[in-house]
């Protein structure tokens, strides 16, 4: 079946450091693809989605491309701070299969001033 | 505008007992999805709901159910309760429209511990 894959945190960065938390997918077909965050206390929020190959997903300076030929979506910032500290979702749906998302295991990152 | 409101935010019961959880989405949005999120297996889809009718479901026991009102809030109900089913249960509403596909606004969650 699709599934996930993003790996294991935490992730601990000091301030301004460069941050990539990796995301493979397994599916069948052609998936949208999304980032959420849970910051502390808080739900799940959307970070940012792209919808086919190729395309950049971007929101509060975090990127994610599309890439379908190493079915990845691996997200990047090229300087964290600490309000970046929360669990990041990396997550997976089918057009035809209304909101029933496919979610990783998730990553906690931590970031040091 | 209005979150995504999870009633009640923390409950415990025990084994066997039945428990209702209740979700009130945002104004407007009439898809109502819920997940279960635990340490263990992470966030799983448990089943959505689009003006009352279930569109998808995940692959639990019948032992968890949910329904939707006329006004979009729902409700989702877990019976003869097992230690395992401790867990937030997230709710989350859309506006289910095809460009939005996936594009899920969460509650909090409502916490249940089970002893």
């Amino acid at each position: 079946g699709d599934s996930v894959t993003q790996m294991e945190g935490p992730v601990t960065l000091s301030e301004e450091a460069f941050l990539t938390i990796n995301c493979t997918y397994t599916a069948t077909g052609y998936p949208s693809l999304f980032w959420y965050v849970q910051y502390p206390g808080e739900g799940l929020q959307l970070l940012l989605k792209a919808t086919k190959a190729d395309d950049k997903g971007s929101n509060k300076g975090f990127e994610a491309t599309y890439r379908k030929e190493t079915t990845s979506f691996h997200l990047e910032k090229g300087s964290v701070q600490v309000s970046d500290s929360a669990v990041y979702f990396c997550a997976l749906i089918f057009n035809n299969a209304g909101n029933m998302l496919t979610f990783g295991g998730g990553t906690r990152l931590m970031v040091k001033p | 505008k209005a979150g995504v409101t999870q009633t009640p935010r923390y409950l415990i019961k025990t084994r066997g007992q039945q428990v209702t959880l209740s979700c009130s989405p945002i104004s407007g949005h009439r898809s109502v999805s819920w997940y279960q999120q635990t340490p263990g297996q992470g966030l799983q889809f448990l089943f959505e709901y689009f003006s009352e009718t279930q569109r998808n479901k995940g692959n639990f026991p019948g032992r968890f159910s949910g329904r939707q009102f006329s006004n979009s809030r729902s409700e989702m109900n877990v019976s003869t309760l097992e230690l395992g089913d401790s867990a937030l249960y997230l709710c989350a509403s859309s506006l289910a429209l095809g460009a939005n596909t996936g594009e899920l606004f969460f509650g909090e969650g409502s916490r249940l511990t089970v002893l």
